[in-house]
């Protein structure tokens, strides 16, 4: 059973460019959960999606940071016009449909802006 | 106040002694508990996962929860070099108790 898969593992984007992040959950999970590591420091929880709904996205800058979960295919987490603020560790987090909320993180994605 | 808090460290311990770690939360309405380990430059890792006053224990850990204190700890008996990592504690939040808030980590060192 694969794990949470995430890709690109690493990602380096000049200032203003766009970065696209994607996640694909463990078989039979339908909550997808992204959050942003600076070094150093704790997981900060950006959003929560399920199929075609962002359920909670009250950690998410209000500009230039998206996120959705489609019908098809991976989630995506995207950061348009980057600055060098945004480099950090992206993780991505799955859990199944349940009472437990138990969940299982991705190797992350590795943002540098340069 | 922070909603989850854990003293950041570095704890030390001796190989084969007992690590404690600890960890309160502000949200009495907290339903479920999880500690997860994370290597430096790694994704972090579920090991425990509580969600009643008392005790549970898996191999060498032991979680212990207290929802009257609003405490957490983990206990890691017989500790090992390799349990040298970044302790995370998690917190169940919001109304609907899918939203996970996690603590800074505490920063464990086992010296041989």
């Amino acid at each position: 059973n694969a794990g949470v898969m995430q890709n690109p593992r690493h990602l380096v984007r000049r200032r203003g460019q766009e970065a696209r992040l994607r996640c694909s959950p463990m078989k039979g999970h339908s909550h997808v959960y992204w959050y942003r590591q600076l070094p150093e420091e704790g997981l900060k929880f950006m959003v929560y999606l399920q199929k075609e709904n962002i359920i909670d996205e009250s950690g998410m800058p209000k500009e230039r940071f998206s996120a959705e979960f489609p019908k098809e295919g991976p989630s995506i987490l995207r950061i348009q016009q980057v600055v060098r603020g945004d480099s950090a560790a992206y993780f991505c987090a799955s859990s199944p449909l349940g009472q437990s909320y138990e969940q299982y993180f991705g190797p992350g994605t590795r943002l540098t802006v340069t | 106040q922070k909603e989850v808090e854990q003293n950041s460290g570095p704890l030390s311990v001796p190989e084969g002694a007992i690590a404690s770690l600890n960890c309160t939360y502000s949200d009495r309405g907290s339903q479920s508990f999880f500690w997860y380990r994370q290597y430096s430059g790694k994704s972090p890792e579920l090991i425990m996962s509580i969600y009643s006053n008392g005790d549970k224990e898996d191999g060498r850990f032991t979680a212990q929860l207290n929802k009257a204190s609003q405490y957490v700890s983990l206990l890691i008996r017989d500790s090992q070099p390799s349990d040298s990592a970044t302790y995370l504690c998690a917190v169940s939040t919001g109304s609907s108790a899918s939203k996970i808030i996690f603590g800074s980590g505490t920063r464990l060192s086992i010296r041989p």
